[in-house]
């Protein structure tokens, strides 16, 4: 079974541009969850997808958004980038939120000049 | 103030060594999962705990739900067992909603 995908691996972007950055889960997992990674907030929680529907969602602005497809795929966008918007953003899937492991993609590691 | 405090942050052993890393959480929690990530970004769930104890080959987790602790042991520490080692936990029915530890950073020398 091929495990979570997400693409890009490495983007560059520019202060004010937006981002748009994918995961497809494992196959047959319909949770889907986004966290960011920095050197000095460590992981955060951005969202959790189900079914197509927002479960939870962390304490980030607006400008960092989700969605997600009928086939479980899902996206999240960050518009308007910041500095501080650098960092490694990885999704997670699971068959079932919070009763079961999360498989976790290798991340997109994005850098905002 | 963070929910989830990890120690040590830093730790380094000689192979073979039993290594003990703890994680403490200051609020009412209905799991708690220790991961695994290499360098390069990579992470592996290792354990998912609400109670006792859960042994994996070389790793042994451990959570004791009344004093907010949890341990996770490694035996016969191995030079492939460096990574950071990161500790997370869930509140109530938040789904996959979790709150990190800052983690640790393990080397094991050979």
């Amino acid at each position: 079974k091929a495990g979570v995908t997400q693409t890009p691996r490495y983007l560059i972007k520019t202060r004010g541009q937006q981002v748009t950055l994918s995961c497809s889960p494992i196959s047959g997992h319909r949770s889907v969850s986004w966290y960011q990674q920095t050197p000095g907030q460590g992981l955060q929680f951005l969202f959790e997808y189900f079914s197509e529907t927002q479960r939870n969602k962390g304490n980030f602005p607006g400008r960092f958004s989700g969605r997600q497809f009928s086939n479980s795929r899902s996206e999240m966008n960050v518009s308007t980038l910041e500095l501080g918007d650098s960092a490694l953003y990885l999704c997670a899937s699971s068959s079932i939120p919070g009763k079961e492991t999360q498989y976790f993609g290798p991340g997109t590691r994005l850098l905002v000049l | 103030k963070n929910e989830v405090e990890q120690s040590p942050q830093n730790l380094t052993a000689q192979e073979g060594e039993f290594i003990t890393i703890n994680c403490s959480y200051s609020v009412g929690i209905s799991a708690l999962h220790w991961l695994q990530q290499h360098p390069g970004g990579g992470i592996v769930s290792l354990f998912m705990l609400s109670s006792g104890k859960k042994k994996h080959g070389r790793l042994i987790a451990t959570i004791n739900i009344q004093e907010k602790h949890s341990s996770l042991h490694i035996t016969a520490s191995h030079p492939r067992d460096s990574a950071v080692y990161i500790c997370a936990v869930r509140l109530g029915d938040t789904g996959n909603q979790f709150y990190f530890g800052t983690g640790t950073s393990l080397t094991v020398i050979p």
